[in-house]
């Protein structure tokens, strides 16, 4: 079953403003990747963090893992129009399996 | 590096037929290949893992009958839908690791399937 949960659903914000998303999950996890999917496009891997870690960054990504509250959060600053995609979550739990969130509508507004 | 392609990339076929789909990491040897089915505007739901030279294994609800996963080689998964039917109709998307267990994943681009 699907645990991963994504909030906003949706989200609008102007180009250059900073996106923020957050994920919860259920379980405990070795780890916790967040991917971007444009429309229509398979998944494109952002970010993978572990549980022993605590925040992430790459290029205009931060990512933040808190395992205490069982969330991460993705933080995209300086948003730009090809940011505009459906982003998910994704925790991988102790058995191994992946558990997707069901993902978060970013829309960069021009 | 670590691409991983899948074909085709769209099909349409008649009700009752079965369709193949093939999952190929182009650049490295992937352990363990994932399956996924994304149904519109929800998530993705992991239908099976697949280790090369061993049986599938399938999610619950996922009918592996149904659902037939092959993976031969280190570089190569097929997903055959059988006897397939308009609910059949989805995004099929598959992954691959390299190392199998908690390293990432590399997804292909998905596969569009309509059944009429």
């Amino acid at each position: 079953s699907q645990q991963g949960e994504e909030d906003p659903q949706a989200l609008s914000i102007q180009e250059g403003e900073n996106a923020t998303m957050n994920c919860s999950y259920k379980t405990s996890i070795n780890n916790l990747q967040w991917y971007r999917q444009n429309s229509g496009r398979g998944l494109v891997h952002l970010i993978l963090i572990r549980s022993n870690e605590r925040e992430k960054h790459s290029g205009r990504l931060r990512v933040t893992l808190d395992t205490s509250k069982k969330s991460s959060s993705l933080l995209i600053t300086a948003s730009r129009a090809a940011d505009t995609a459906s982003y998910f979550c994704a925790s991988r739990d102790r058995d191994d399996k992946i558990i997707f969130g069901k993902g978060t509508r970013l829309h960069i507004l021009p | 590096g670590a691409v991983v392609s899948q074909h085709p990339s769209r099909v349409i076929c008649k009700s009752g037929t079965s369709v193949k789909i093939e999952c190929r990491s182009l650049d490295f040897q992937a352990t363990t290949m994932f399956w996924y089915r994304q149904f519109p505007k929800k998530s993705l739901m992991l239908m099976a893992t697949s280790n090369e030279g061993s049986k599938a294994t399938y999610e619950q609800g996922v009918e592996k009958d149904k659902f037939l996963i092959n993976h031969a080689s280190l570089t190569l998964s097929t997903l055959t839908v059988t006897s397939a039917h308009p609910e059949d109709s989805s995004f099929y998307i598959c992954s691959a690791s390299l190392a199998g267990f908690g390293d990432t994943q590399y997804f292909g681009p998905g596969t569009r399937l309509t059944v009429l």
